[in-house]
C-alpha cells in the first residue's frame, strides 16, 4: 500500500519557537494534503487541505497564520507551528491523497508535539 | 457532511469475527463508505471503503445495506493486533471527516 512518512515521529520545544513538521508521500504522487490534529482521548480534527502549489484551505477556528502549511511538491508537504504555546501540545498526523485514486486517503504515522 | 452514528465501544474474542456496525441515514447517492482504523499512538490505517455493493480485501469485509442508509464492517478472525478505534466515515466534499468511532478490544 501507500506510504506516507512524517518527521520528526515527536518533538519538544520550548514555549515561543516555532517547529517544522515534514510530511511526504514515498511512493506515489500526492495533489492533495491534509493535515489533522488529535488531542488525547479525542477524534482527529481536520485543521487545512492543501493542494500543490496552491495556498491552503484552513478549516473555521484554524489559525493560518499560526500553523503555516507549505506543498511545494506532489511528494512534500510541511506544517510549522509558529511560536508554539503549551495548548498546541496535540498529536499532528497528515494525510494524502494519490493522484487518480481521488477515493482513498494515507495517513502518516503521526508527530507528537510537547511545548513546555 | 452526512454523519455515521457508531457504538462508542464494542468487545470480541480473539478468533471470532467481529461485525462493527455503522449508520449513516442522511447518506447522499454520490458519498463513499469508508473505514478506517487507528491503533494507539498512530496515524489512521486505511481499511476498506465501498459505494453500494458489498466489497471484501485481505482486511474485513463491508456489507452495505440495500438502503445504504447503514453499513457493517466485518472482521472475520479478530486478533489482539486489531485492537483499534475504528471508524466509518462518509466521503464528501474532498474531505474525511472523522467521527468518534469504536473502540474495539479483543479479549484473549
Amino acid at each position: 500500500g501507500a506510504v506516507v512518512s512524517q518527521h520528526p515521529s515527536r518533538v519538544i520545544c520550548k514555549s515561543g519557537t516555532s517547529v517544522k513538521i515534514e510530511c511526504r508521500s514515498l511512493d506515489f504522487q500526492a495533489t492533495t494534503m491534509f493535515w489533522y490534529r488529535q488531542f488525547p482521548k479525542q477524534s482527529l480534527m481536520l485543521m487545512a487541505t492543501s493542494n500543490e502549489g496552491s495556498k491552503a484551505t484552513y478549516e473555521q477556528g484554524v489559525e493560518k497564520d499560526k500553523f503555516l502549511i507549505n506543498h511545494a511538491s506532489l511528494t512534500l508537504s510541511t506544517l510549522t507551528v509558529t511560536s508554539a504555546h503549551p495548548e498546541d501540545s496535540s498529536f499532528y498526523i497528515c494525510s494524502a491523497r494519490a493522484l487518480g485514486y481521488q477515493e482513498t486517503q494515507y495517513f502518516g504515522p503521526g508527530t507528537r508535539l510537547l511545548v513546555l | 457532511d452526512a454523519k455515521t452514528t457508531q457504538p462508542n465501544s464494542m468487545e470480541s474474542n480473539e478468533e471470532e469475527p467481529v461485525h462493527l456496525p455503522c449508520n449513516h441515514s442522511t447518506i447522499s447517492g454520490t458519498d463513499y463508505i469508508h473505514w478506517y482504523r487507528q491503533l494507539p499512538s498512530q496515524g489512521p490505517e486505511y481499511v476498506i471503503h465501498g459505494l453500494t455493493s458489498n466489497v471484501n480485501n485481505r482486511m474485513a469485509s463491508l456489507a452495505i445495506a440495500e438502503d445504504r442508509k447503514s453499513s457493517t464492517l466485518i472482521l472475520h478472525r479478530a486478533t489482539l493486533r486489531d485492537a483499534a478505534v475504528y471508524y466509518c466515515i462518509l466521503f464528501g466534499n474532498e474531505k474525511l471527516t472523522f467521527g468518534t468511532g469504536t473502540r474495539l478490544t479483543i479479549i484473549p
